[in-house]
């Protein structure tokens, strides 16, 4: 799986969108951008995911340029409830059945 | 839906201990995976089962660690004999599995243990 980079902390304030950003310069044309969260003492969350398109759910926004070498996750009103490690995966369209490679993530912490 | 159950939430155990891990999936996800987590080396996959099968276990510590998955419904981790470097929280997942489309896990909410 291609490799990802993302800052390790970021702040946002309540009710503002917080825009978390991903680099993966090495992605592969068919490999797939996932983003999951871990909110403190539970496991791992979905977010949402996308190959080339810009994709929105209700949880979240991804906007993916157009050389797909980086990502930027969108939370668009940022809540107290939303601090916790946001996770970037890269992995290929047909890997829906292998496990993720998890790295350090971004730690967002929504501020009051 | 339930979601991803795990069993215990927390296992508190002595060196040189068996332990086992349960975790049942998602009713109809035909995919499983067992992860770790510690602060040290954060979320790492340990074992993945497609249809009950197990695809990968290269992520498995070493012998003392071993899962099985007897049905659909129903998988193991177990560790015997456990040592203090064991503690961590492991993980369940399972997802719809290969050809299902839908390519996101959903995870339990783990299993904290300590090897004192």
């Amino acid at each position: 799986d291609a490799k990802t980079t993302q800052p390790p902390s970021m702040d946002c304030a309540e009710g503002r969108a917080a825009n978390l950003p991903c680099n993966h310069s090495t992605i592969s044309g068919n490999e797939y951008v996932y983003w999951y969260r871990q909110i403190h003492s539970q496991g791992p969350q979905y977010i949402i995911h996308g190959l080339k398109n810009n994709e929105t759910n209700e949880m979240a926004s991804l906007i993916i340029t157009e050389d797909r070498k980086s990502s930027t996750l969108i939370l668009p009103h940022a809540t107290l409830r939303d601090t916790a490690v946001y996770y970037c995966i890269v992995r290929p369209a047909g890997g829906g059945a292998d496990g993720l490679t998890f790295g350090k993530g971004t730690h967002l912490i929504i501020q009051p | 839906d339930a979601g991803v159950i795990q069993s215990p939430r927390h296992e508190v155990t002595e060196m040189g201990q068996e332990v086992t891990l349960r975790c049942k999936p998602i009713s109809g996800h035909n995919s499983l995976f067992w992860y770790r987590q510690t602060m040290m080396r954060g979320l790492e996959l340990l074992i993945y089962f497609n249809n009950n099968v197990p695809i990968d276990d290269s992520g498995m510590p070493e012998d003392r660690f071993s899962a099985k998955m007897p049905n659909a419904s129903f998988s193991t981790l177990k560790i015997q004999p456990s040592e203090p470097r064991d503690s961590a929280v492991y993980f369940c997942a399972s997802s719809p599995g290969p050809g299902q489309g839908a390519l996101e896990q959903y995870f339990g909410p783990g299993t904290r243990l300590t090897v004192t």
